[in-house]
């Protein structure tokens, strides 16, 4: 089974500074990597996906992120945070099931915290 | 194009009872994934039905259940309700199986 870390549960960082969220996958086949963000109390809105075609990925609101397989990682960045960029993050990881159908598997979060 | 909606969107239930939720997936879509999201455990696959037919299943135990129709609409059920199950229950629809899920806004269960 396929697994993602995302190393730091919280992550703070000043309006107008880079924003940094790591992710690192592992999986035996080519994967289909994904990040959504969560505000509260509501669902998980998809910012990018990553399906094997260029490795910088462009998402909306001014985020992307870089697939690197010799890293396996898929590191989500914004040039300059802004405050309502303040959420919950989750880094995905398509994955193969026993029953040959795949699904997803997710990160446990990264909540970025955005100070004035 | 309406998004996935889920009802009801909070439920307070008590030990023991059992429990119906329901998902409706963006027009055209036919493959419908449940998560269970809490604090400590994360995002947690349920199960994902796919034309009728469940496809995959998460590690939960059998209290958990769910059924897709024909129109795609799908409903999971959990029995005998425990405190353990209070939790954000997530849906998630996608075009077709293994493709990018657009989730619902969820459903907040509170077990008492």
């Amino acid at each position: 089974a396929q697994s993602v870390t995302q190393l730091g549960s919280h992550v703070s960082v000043s309006e107008g500074a880079l924003v940094l969220l790591r992710c690192n996958y592992s999986s035996s086949v080519p994967p289909y990597l994904f990040w959504y963000v969560q505000y509260p109390n509501q669902g998980l809105q998809l910012l990018l996906k990553y399906t094997s075609a260029a490795t910088l990925v462009k998402g909306i609101n001014g985020f992307e992120a870089e697939f690197k397989k010799s890293e396996t990682s898929f590191h989500l960045t914004k040039p300059s945070a802004h405050m309502s960029d303040a959420a919950e993050y989750f880094c995905a990881v398509s994955d193969i099931r026993d029953s040959g159908y795949s699904t997803l598997t997710f990160g446990k979060g990264t909540m970025l915290l955005v100070s004035p | 194009k309406a998004g996935v909606t889920q009802t009801p969107r909070y439920l307070i239930k008590t030990r023991g009872q059992q429990v119906t939720l329901s998902c409706s997936p963006i027009s055209g879509h036919r493959s419908v994934s449940w998560y269970q999201q809490t604090p400590g455990q994360g995002l947690q696959f349920l199960f994902e039905y796919f034309s009728e037919t469940q496809r995959n299943k998460g590690n939960f135990p059998g209290r958990f259940s769910g059924r897709q129709f024909s129109n795609s609409r799908s409903e999971m059920n959990v029995s005998t309700l425990e405190l353990g199950d209070s939790a954000l229950y997530l849906c998630a629809s996608s075009t077709r199986q293994a493709d990018t899920q657009y989730f619902g806004p969820g459903t907040r269960l509170t077990v008492l």
